[in-house]
């Protein structure tokens, strides 16, 4: 299976400051054949369950605000909050789905400082 | 809107099997796979495997061979999942989620709402 290590663990960000969480496959989630990443992201609040934020790496899902952004390729990915907002606080996940079966990410857990 | 609605937690004893249901609503359910994945408490999501709603295509995770069985009724448009031969570790909150593949495994946009399966003797 392949591996998520997520970093950091945590972060405390100031309200409208950046926040940057990074994600390392073990193993690349590029598929050459469409030079698309399989990789996408997630936000869960507690008692909830986790909402998509970004699929292929980069491509941000219906109704997610503009702060959020990813990047990335192959083995080293990125998510970033531009601005961060009080309802941002959260878990935030990343999810390989170039094999299956996918796997997560332990997470991120976001807070404001 | 696109719901996928779980049946209730359940209590069960280690050996015991669970089924738990996810019905869809607000698409047309076999242009779309249905994932499970849980979450043990404190702990991120963890893949099980998924299923095909239009041609039976499924694949479950190698931790879960042999004890996992995902099957789906068209003519309800529910999936199900069920687990046998449960342990204290299989504790934790199961998921239904939307994938968007026939042939692989995918990106989940719409989730249930989880349904918690505490295994104690």
């Amino acid at each position: 299976d392949i591996v998520m290590t997520q970093s950091p663990d945590s972060l405390a960000v100031s309200l409208g400051e950046r926040a940057t969480i990074n994600c390392k496959p073990s193993q690349s989630v590029l598929f050459r054949s469409n030079n698309k990443n399989y990789l996408a992201w997630y936000q869960q609040k507690p008692g909830q369950p986790p909402k998509l934020l970004i699929y292929w790496a980069s491509t941000r899902e219906s109704g997610v605000p503009d702060r959020f952004s990813g990047s990335g390729s192959g083995t080293d990915f990125s998510l970033t909050i531009s601005s961060l907002q009080a309802e941002d606080v959260a878990i935030y996940y990343c999810h390989q789905y170039y094999s299956s079966p996918s796997t997560f990410g332990q997470g991120t857990k976001v807070e404001i400082k | 809107q696109v719901q996928l609605v779980q049946s209730g937690a359940e209590v069960k004893k280690p050996g015991a099997s669970v089924k738990v249901s996810c019905k869809a609503s607000g698409y047309t359910f076999n242009t779309y796979s249905i994932a499970w994945v849980r979450q043990a408490p404190g702990q991120g999501p963890e893949g099980m495997g998924w299923i095909s709603t239009y041609n039976g295509n499924k694949k479950y995770g190698q931790k879960f061979q042999g004890r996992v069985t995902m099957t789906t009724d068209t003519s309800t448009s529910t999936a199900y999942m069920e687990l046998r031969r449960l342990r204290t570790d299989d504790t934790a909150v199961y998921y239904c989620a939307r994938g968007q593949s026939d042939y692989d495994d995918s990106f989940y946009d719409y989730w249930g709402q989880g349904t918690l399966i505490t295994v104690s003797s």
